[in-house]
């Protein structure tokens, strides 16, 4: 099956810090990826869309200059969460498509992003 | 304007119960429905999908019903297990171009002992 990995699982962080989390599809090539957060108990946001060799879509209301996004390979995208504040603390999780599935998308295990 | 309704929240069952979980959509335009099952602190997993060239998918416990003409999808599960608690999603994308998944806002089941 299609393996997407998250990493790291968890970080603390000090506020003001920036944070890096890096998700790859292990065992196919990604041209799409995904990144959401997700509050407690509530349902996955989408924040951004990220396709190889190109620039991130934002979603609206997302801060494209806080949450950077890189798609720098087929395997790997990451997401970069800059000038980190209490309020960014939350789960974040990624996803990924195959370049010939239909619409098929893979999760990665999310990272709990906890700023102190 | 939320696109994917879910219901209910939350759901208890008995062990060897039914487990039932209703989602509606509202775009005509949505041809891929995934059902993901997630467990606390970890992502989302696939546990299946239809399109709408058939009404109904089963992969062992898990069946979905999709009806076109009322927009409507639901997730049975059969002899529901304690192992199931979780929290269940369902989701809708359009299928074309790059997979971006409306999701709805969840259910959590419990299966009781």
């Amino acid at each position: 099956g299609a393996v997407v990995s998250q990493h790291p699982s968890w970080v603390i962080c000090k506020s003001g810090t920036s944070v890096k989390i890096e998700c790859r599809s292990l065992d196919f090539q990604a041209t799409t990826m995904f990144w959401y957060r997700q509050f407690p108990k509530q349902s996955l946001m989408l924040m951004a869309t990220s396709n190889e060799g190109s620039k991130a879509t934002y979603e609206q209301g997302v801060e494209k200059d806080k949450f950077l996004i890189n798609h720098a390979s087929l395997t790997l995208s990451t997401l970069t969460v800059t000038s980190a504040h209490p309020e960014d603390s939350s789960f974040y999780i990624c996803s990924a498509s195959r370049a010939a599935s239909y619409t098929e998308a893979f999760f990665g295990q999310g990272t709990r992003l906890t700023v102190v | 304007q939320q696109q994917v309704k879910q219901s209910p929240q939350s759901l208890i069952v008995q062990k060897g119960g039914i487990s039932i979980i209703n989602c509606a959509y509202e775009n005509t335009a949505f041809d891929y429905f995934p059902w993901y099952q997630q467990f606390p602190g970890k992502g989302p997993a696939l546990l299946i999908a239809i399109r709408p060239d058939v009404s109904e998918k089963k992969e062992g416990r898990f069946t979905i019903s999709f009806n076109k003409s009322a927009k409507q999808f639901s997730l049975h599960i059969m002899d529901s297990q304690p192992g199931d608690s979780a929290t269940y999603f369902c989701a809708a994308s359009k299928g074309s171009g790059y997979s971006t998944l409306t999701f709805g806002k969840g259910t959590m089941l419990l299966v009781s002992p």
